[in-house]
C-alpha cells in the first residue's frame, strides 16, 4: 500500500523566513509526485510534478526536490500570500492520486 | 485560465436521500475524478472516468456510487441513501491525459448529512 507521511503538520514563519517542507513517500513503483497548494475552502491547486530521483523544479518562491524517498518543498522569503495548506501526492499505477496529510504553512507578516 | 467548476457549493441532505454532485471539467480534458475530503482528514481517491467508463476505483467506492457523464461538458457523482459518514467535501478534478499529466481540482462540493 503506497503511503505519504508529511512533516512538519504545522510551519509559523516570519516574512522572509526561508524553511523546507518534507513528503516520504513508501511506494512500489513512483510515476510521479506532485505538489499542490490547498487554500480554506478551496481545492488543491497544482505546482509541480517529479518524475525521477534529482529532479528540481521552481516556481517563484517555491522549489521542489524529489529523491527515492522523499520530496522536499523549499520556501524561499517567504510572504503572508504563501500562507496554506501544502499537499504532496504520489502516483504509482493507475490514475490515482495517493495524498499526505498536508502541511500547514503560516506566514506572519 | 480554464478551471473546473462544481455546484452546488454546498449541499445539505437527509440521510437516506440521494444527493447529485455536479462538475464541469475542464474542456479539453479527457480524464475525470472524484476525490473527497472528510473534515482534518486526507484527501482521498474515490474514482477515475475515461471514455465513459470507469477506469479505476478505490475501495471506499461501493454500490451507493455511481458516476456519469450525461452530455459533453458534464460530470456527475450520484450518492444514493446517504449516510452520516458521507457528510465531506467533494472534488471533482480532470487531466488531459493519462501519462502522469497533472489533476486539476476544483473548489468542491461540502455535503452535509443530516
Amino acid at each position: 500500500e503506497d503511503q505519504v507521511t508529511q512533516s512538519p503538520e504545522a510551519l509559523r514563519l516570519q516574512e522572509g523566513e526561508s524553511s523546507s517542507l518534507n513528503c516520504s513517500y513508501t511506494v512500489s513503483g513512483l510515476r510521479g509526485l506532485f505538489w499542490y497548494r490547498q487554500d480554506p475552502g478551496k481545492g488543491p491547486e497544482f505546482l509541480f510534478t517529479l518524475y525521477s530521483a534529482g529532479e528540481e523544479k521552481e516556481k517563484e518562491r517555491l522549489k521542489a526536490t524529489l529523491t527515492k524517498k522523499e520530496s522536499f518543498l523549499h520556501i524561499t522569503a517567504p510572504k503572508p500570500e504563501d500562507s496554506a495548506t501544502y499537499l504532496c501526492a504520489v502516483r504509482t499505477s493507475g490514475s490515482r492520486l495517493t495524498f499526505g496529510e498536508g502541511t500547514q504553512l503560516t506566514v506572519n507578516p | 485560465e480554464p478551471e473546473v467548476t462544481q455546484t452546488p457549493s454546498h449541499q445539505v441532505t437527509q440521510m437516506g436521500q440521494e444527493v447529485i454532485l455536479r462538475c464541469v471539467p475542464i474542456s479539453n480534458h479527457l480524464y475525470f475524478y472524484w476525490y473527497r475530503q472528510i473534515l482534518g482528514q486526507k484527501v482521498e481517491f474515490l474514482v477515475s472516468f475515461y471514455n465513459n467508463e470507469i477506469s479505476e476505483k478505490s475501495e471506499i467506492f461501493d454500490d451507493q456510487f455511481s458516476v456519469e457523464r450525461p452530455d459533453g461538458s458534464n460530470f456527475t457523482l450520484k450518492i444514493r441513501s446517504t449516510k452520516l459518514e458521507d457528510s465531506a467535501m467533494y472534488f471533482c478534478a480532470s487531466s488531459p491525459a493519462y501519462d502522469n499529466q497533472p489533476q486539476h481540482f476544483g473548489d468542491g462540493t461540502r455535503l452535509s448529512i443530516l
